[in-house]
């Protein structure tokens, strides 16, 4: 079975420029999910799709960043102005969606993002 | 809010030395606990999960013990290898059906684990 898959791998850009990072995830997954992780610490969410709502985008910063999941399968996350401080590694992880206890979730690779 | 508190690194280890990572957490809810492995240039890996308390989780030769009076989910292994050289994340979820913060995964800042021939 595939794995959670995104792209790029890495990404360098300026500021100010935008940049998109794309997910695919786990076929069959209803849930995914967006982290990020800045140098030595733990991933942080910052949005959830059941399907293709956002049922908690409340860690996202609106005013540059963006999602979409549409159909419910792939995802697109995007920041446009990038800034310094977007600098991280993103994330994205799928799970199955039953009723009851929490999931396990399935991570991608992440793209490193480095905003010069 | 939840919060969890691993202990700080990095840890350096000689093979078959007896390994210890400490977590701790606070959470607003009955939350399940999650070990996370991440080895150099790969993904983010379940490593072993427990869902209540005296629960046990294992994998790999791991184990860890959810400890509901003590808050917490410490990771033991009896003898590592060279191969268990990664950086290890302690987690947690929320059951909390239904709400918005419901399969949130909280970690913690991660602790890099070197283990020497």
């Amino acid at each position: 079975e595939a794995g959670v898959v995104q792209s790029p791998r890495y990404k360098i850009i300026e500021k100010k420029q935008p940049v998109a990072f794309w997910c695919n995830p786990i076929s069959g997954h209803n849930t995914l999910y967006w982290y990020r992780q800045n140098l030595g610490q733990g991933p942080e969410l910052l949005i959830r799709y059941e399907n293709e709502e956002a049922v908690d985008d409340s860690q996202l910063p609106k005013d540059r960043f963006s999602a979409e999941r549409l159909k419910g399968v792939d995802s697109t996350l995007k920041i446009q102005p990038a800034e310094l401080g977007d600098s991280a590694v993103y994330l994205c992880a799928s799970s199955p969606r039953t009723s009851g206890r929490v999931e396990t979730q399935y991570f991608g690779p992440g793209t490193r993002l480095l905003v010069l | 809010g939840d919060s969890v508190t691993q202990m700080e690194g990095p840890v350096t280890l000689s093979e078959e030395a007896f390994l210890t990572i400490n977590c701790t957490y606070t959470a607003t809810g009955y939350p399940s606990l999650f070990w996370y492995v991440q080895y150099p240039g790969e993904g983010l890996q379940l490593l072993l999960k427990a869902t209540k308390a005296d629960d046990k989780g294992s994998n790999k030769g791991f184990e860890a013990t959810y400890r509901k009076e003590t808050t917490s989910f410490h990771l033991e292994k009896g003898s590592v290898q060279v191969s268990d050289s990664a950086v290890y994340f302690c987690a947690l979820s929320t059951d909390n059906a239904g709400g918005t913060s419901y399969g949130k995964l909280t970690f913690g800042q991660g602790t890099i684990l070197t283990v020497h021939p």
